[in-house]
């Protein structure tokens, strides 16, 4: 199994900020990486896929780079409906799996 | 394009459930599917997947032989049957859309909102 670690596992950031969530994997995946948002008590929501195409509907301030094993995603300009949880998952090959999460908070 | 599920609840160790995923507002015959589950408290784990006509499926290891992942396009709807049910199997369950189906990428949106299963005596 392919393991996803992010760092850090948790971020404190004010309203404005700019902050960098980073995912390694475990062997190469090339360009095999999502990203993900998830906010306490709902689903998560998609963000990014293959490392770096923002989804339709995600603002342009979200952005992910990387290949290999190196990932990151940087959020610009914090805004309180920022401050949530962010996954990583590799989709390589299964299982599929996720990093242990980010939580975002003020 | 929404995805509802259903059939959570408590269950007695040992025994069974089948969860179901009602897909609306979009071709369902035309996507893989996939079932994500998330403890209390925890993170994300990937459960199983399905192919498009359903010749295809795949399981995480701590559900192989237990789980049973299936659809039925003509009612637009993902399963998942689950038995000899774990404490450990408490979670949120989750169905997801890949949209990435058709390509070699795999990506999920939409996610339904996830139906709670506990697993307790």
């Amino acid at each position: 199994d392919i393991q996803m670690t992010q760092s850090p596992s948790s971020l404190s950031a004010s309203v404005g900020d700019r902050v960098t969530i980073t995912c390694r994997a475990g062997q190469s995946i090339s360009t095999y990486l999502n990203w993900y948002q998830q906010k306490a008590g709902k689903a998560p929501k998609l963000l990014i896929y293959a490392a770096s195409n923002l989804q339709s509907g995600v603002p342009s301030k979200i952005t992910g780079s990387g290949s290999g094993t190196n990932f990151t995603l940087t959020i610009s300009s914090l805004q309180p409906e920022d401050f949530a949880t962010y996954y990583c998952q590799q989709n390589y090959r299964t299982p599929y799996s996720f990093g242990q999460g980010t939580k975002l908070d003020i | 394009v929404q995805l509802v599920e259903s059939g959570g609840g408590s269950v007695q160790p040992g025994g069974s459930l089948r969860l179901s995923c009602a897909a609306s507002g979009f071709t369902f015959s035309s996507y893989w599917m996939h079932w994500v589950r998330q403890a209390p408290g925890k993170g994300l784990v990937w459960v199983s997947h399905i192919d498009t006509d359903g010749s295809t499926t795949n399981y995480a290891d701590s559900v192989k032989g237990r789980f049973t992942i299936s659809r039925d396009n003509a009612e637009n709807t993902l399963y998942l049957q689950m038995s000899s049910l774990r404490a450990e199997d408490t979670a949120v369950y989750y169905c997801a859309r890949d949209e990435g189906s058709g390509t070699y990428y795999s990506w999920f949106d939409p996610w339904g909102q996830g139906t709670l299963v506990t697993v307790s005596s």
